[in-house]
Formats: C-alpha cells, structure tokens, sequence
C-alpha cells in the first residue's frame, strides 16, 4: 500500500547542477502536485498537472520544471540548481469525485540542500 | 485571491492543557473546503479532517474538535486535554472551485510544542 513515493528522499547540489525528483502514485489519481515548504512559509505551490500530458504553474515556478507524461509519475526538474531552491519538496495527489471532496495525499518528502 | 492565515507561528502548553488553533481563510468562491493535516516531527503530512462550505456543524474526533463560522470565515481547531504526541506543526488548508486545478493552498502552519 505504497500511495505517493518521492525518489530521493534527501539530496545535496551543488550551484549550477541540475536532478529531477520523481513522484509516483498507485492510486490511479489525476490530479498531481508538487510543493515546497520552507520555515515559517507553510507549503507553496511549485507546479501542478491535471491528468497526464497536463501541467500548469503554481506560487512559485521559476527555476523548475515538470512532466507528467503518465498518469501515475509526476516529475519536478531543476536545470539549474540554486541557494534559494534548497528546502524540503512535497509531491502530492488527489483523486475521485468530486474531486474538491478529497484530502491531498503527500509523499514522505524530499530535502534538498544546494550549496 | 485565496488565502488562509494561521497567526500563531508557536504555541507552547503543558500536558493536559486544552489549546486552540486559529484559521482563517479568505476565498471568493461559494463553494470550497477546508482541512487541517499534521506535521509531526518525522515531517511526513498527515491528513486530520475536511469540511465543506454548506456544512458549518461542528465535529468531534476523540481529543480533537473543529469549529467551522463562514461569518468570520474562521475554521479553527482545538485539542483538549493535550498530549507530548500532539506536538507537531499544524496546517490548516483550503480548495476552492476556482482555484485552478483544484490546488490546495496552506497556510504557513502553527508549531504546537506541548511540554510534559
């Protein structure tokens, strides 16, 4: 019963490199979701995706990008990794319907660390 | 615009002490819904409850209660009788129809320290 697992779970970059973080659902959801959470910010909104070969722009876009070419994967990009991308990232997904009717279901996390 | 505003960044109790945490939300929509999920200390995200706009009765879970008032948009949370366990970081979140991809936004959490 694995819900949503985020590969790696910690990281350290350095500036100027680039890694994805990939989200994986078994829950046949098709909304997907991937924040970030810095202190004293709660969790902000990086990209999202409403159904496979679908993304959009949250909060806080700039200097990611993601892919959700099938349904149960959510992929976040960093081309470029910087300082102020360090911080703890949270893949998530929702399903059924009404969809406004479901909680958000969150993977374990992932921190990264760019120095 | 949405936007929900915890204004506790800390509170600290001592065990067996009732505390109350504050949210409140702003939204346009007339239809949306709520939650509360818990961070713990291993920083996973733990989904506590929803509640939707047409339905502002309270709820009671064990030690924990929710008090829902669209007049003050507020949807606060109380535990009573507070245990070492409940310390956590508290989220309160909302969703609404026009949020665009139905995207949960948070609110920048309460940080519950309960102390034995």
């Amino acid at each position: 019963n694995a819900g949503v697992t985020q590969t790696p779970k910690f990281r350290v970059l350095k500036t100027g490199q680039s890694m994805t973080l990939l989200c994986a659902q078994d829950m046949n959801h098709e909304y997907m979701y991937w924040y970030r959470q810095d202190p004293g910010m709660g969790l902000r909104l990086i990209h999202y995706s409403v159904g496979e070969g679908t993304t959009a722009k949250g909060e806080v876009p700039d200097g990611y990008n993601v892919s959700r070419l099938k349904k149960q994967n959510f992929l976040l990009g960093l081309e470029s990794a910087a300082p102020s991308q360090t911080s703890v990232y949270f893949c998530a997904s929702r399903g059924g319907q009404p969809i406004m009717n479901t909680e958000a279901f969150f993977g374990q996390g992932t921190r990264l660390t760019v120095v | 615009a949405q936007k929900v505003t915890q204004a506790q960044t800390e509170i600290s109790v001592v065990e067996k002490e009732d505390v109350t945490l504050d949210c409140v939300y702003e939204t346009r929509d007339t239809t949306y819904y709520l939650f509360w999920y818990k961070q713990p200390p291993s920083g996973e995200l733990v989904f506590l409850i929803r509640r939707n706009s047409f339905d502002e009765q309270n709820e009671i879970s064990g030690r924990y209660s929710w008090n829902f008032q669209k007049s003050t948009s507020s949807f606060n949370f109380t535990i009573t009788a507070s245990q070492v366990v409940d310390s956590a970081v508290y989220f309160c979140a909302l969703s609404g129809v026009n949020t665009g991809g139905f995207k949960t936004i948070f609110g920048a959490g309460t940080r519950l320290f309960v102390k034995a």
